[in-house]
Formats: C-alpha cells, sequence, structure tokens
C-alpha cells in the first residue's frame, strides 16, 4: 500500500511495552492540540486532544502531555499493540477560534515488533 | 454511516487536463478543508471554508480552486497550472466554525499521480 511515512522519524517497539511519542510545537501562542494516527493509505483519524489550560489528559491507552514552557507534547501509549503501527501527528491551533485552521506536524511512524 | 466520503480513492491525470476531487459530509459539519499530503511534510492546507459560498486560500492554493454550494460538498479541482500535482489529498471537515476547539476529522483520501 501507499506510505506517508517515508523519511520519517521512527519509534519501534516491542509488542505490549509502553510508547512515548514526541512533537515539539512551533507557536507559543498555541492554545489547542491535537494528535492523530494515520494508518498506511488512510485518511487520519483522532485520538485525543487537550486544551493549554491543561497538562495532562488520559484516554482509553492514551495519555497525551503538555509541557508549555519548552513548546513539547506526548503521546503516550499503553501496552502497544500490532494495530497501533501506524503514523503518529501532532497538531495546533495558534489561531483561537476565528478560522479554526491547525498546523500540523511531520509526523512520527511507530513500529510496533511482535 | 456518517462521515465523510472521498472519491475517487486513485486518480490519474494526463499533462494540461483538470481533474476534481470529490469531498462529500453527511455530519452537518460548517467548515470544510482540502490538504496535500507529500511524504515526510506535514500536512500542507491548500483551501478551506468556513460557510456555504464561501472560501479561502490556505497556503499552497496555487494551481488549485474550490466551490462550496452546498454545505455538505467542497470539490477541489487540480488545475493544469499546478505543475507538480502527485500527491496524496486529504478533505476534513469541523463541527462549527468559530470555537477554538476544533477537532477536523479526515476521509479516507484520495491519490492524485500524473500519467
Amino acid at each position: 500500500g501507499e506510505s506517508v511515512g517515508l523519511h520519517l522519524p521512527t519509534l519501534s517497539v516491542q509488542e505490549g511495552d509502553n510508547s512515548i511519542i514526541n512533537c515539539a510545537y512551533s507557536n507559543s501562542a498555541s492554545d489547542y492540540f491535537i494528535w492523530y494516527k494515520q494508518e498506511s493509505g488512510k485518511g487520519p483519524q483522532f485520538i485525543i486532544d487537550i486544551r493549554s489550560n491543561m497538562d495532562k489528559r488520559q484516554g482509553q491507552r492514551v495519555t497525551v502531555l503538555l509541557n508549555k514552557t519548552v513548546k513539547h507534547l506526548s503521546l503516550q501509549i499503553a501496552a502497544t499493540q500490532p494495530g497501533d503501527s501506524a503514523v503518529y501527528f501532532c497538531a495546533e491551533n495558534p489561531y483561537g477560534g476565528a478560522t479554526n485552521k491547525l498546523i500540523f506536524g511531520t509526523g512520527t511512524l511507530l513500529a510496533v515488533q511482535p | 454511516d456518517g462521515g465523510i466520503t472521498q472519491s475517487p480513492k486513485y486518480l490519474f491525470r494526463k499533462e494540461g487536463q483538470n481533474v476534481t476531487l470529490s469531498c462529500e459530509q453527511n455530519l452537518n459539519h460548517d467548515a470544510m478543508y482540502w490538504y496535500r499530503q507529500d511524504p515526510g511534510q506535514g500536512l500542507r492546507l491548500i483551501y478551506y471554508s468556513q460557510i456555504v459560498n464561501d472560501f479561502q486560500k490556505g497556503d499552497i492554493a496555487e494551481g488549485y480552486s474550490v466551490s462550496r454550494e452546498k454545505k455538505e460538498s467542497f470539490p477541489l479541482t487540480v488545475t493544469s497550472a499546478q505543475k507538480n500535482p502527485t500527491a496524496f489529498y486529504l478533505c476534513a471537515s469541523t463541527q462549527r466554525a468559530g470555537l477554538a476547539k476544533n477537532i477536523q476529522y479526515f476521509g479516507a483520501g484520495t491519490r492524485l499521480s500524473v500519467l
């Protein structure tokens, strides 16, 4: 199938381990952040979001951490499974509600080894 | 099923030809977006529309055109002026314009190649 992961940073983990994917965002005015998962040849899927007034948010098997001081976002996946293999990228909104536009990162390829 | 439908999944363009990519949503979302995705790069915004009969250029609008005649439809035309059209094109929508918390939901994409 088509690959959207060419030349991307790659994180290789063993099945059952925890994964941590990092994202350095660009704009200190950003107040809303989203993590997406994109499988090969498919459109991105929403995973989890976080507002800038929070530093941690948990979902099912996923946790997002936000460090505004260093403009850093991370996605933690617990007990990584083969179905988690995909490209993960973050998105930030520095525009507020004016345009609903997002700025997307380039992504990290997560490869889960059985 | 509610969602965003992009068609076709694969599209081939000949030199000098205009082609149109379809994007339809039945989510009753206000805003719609078109992105281009190239290997190793983040999504780049081509055009977006926050309301029917209105749209704005994104970062890489040259060589593309759009229309928003209906709330549920936002077709993208790749014109012959776009000299490097080979890419994966993604359509997205978000529920309401004007909200800071704006999850964008994506279609499955159209892969465009040049013959």
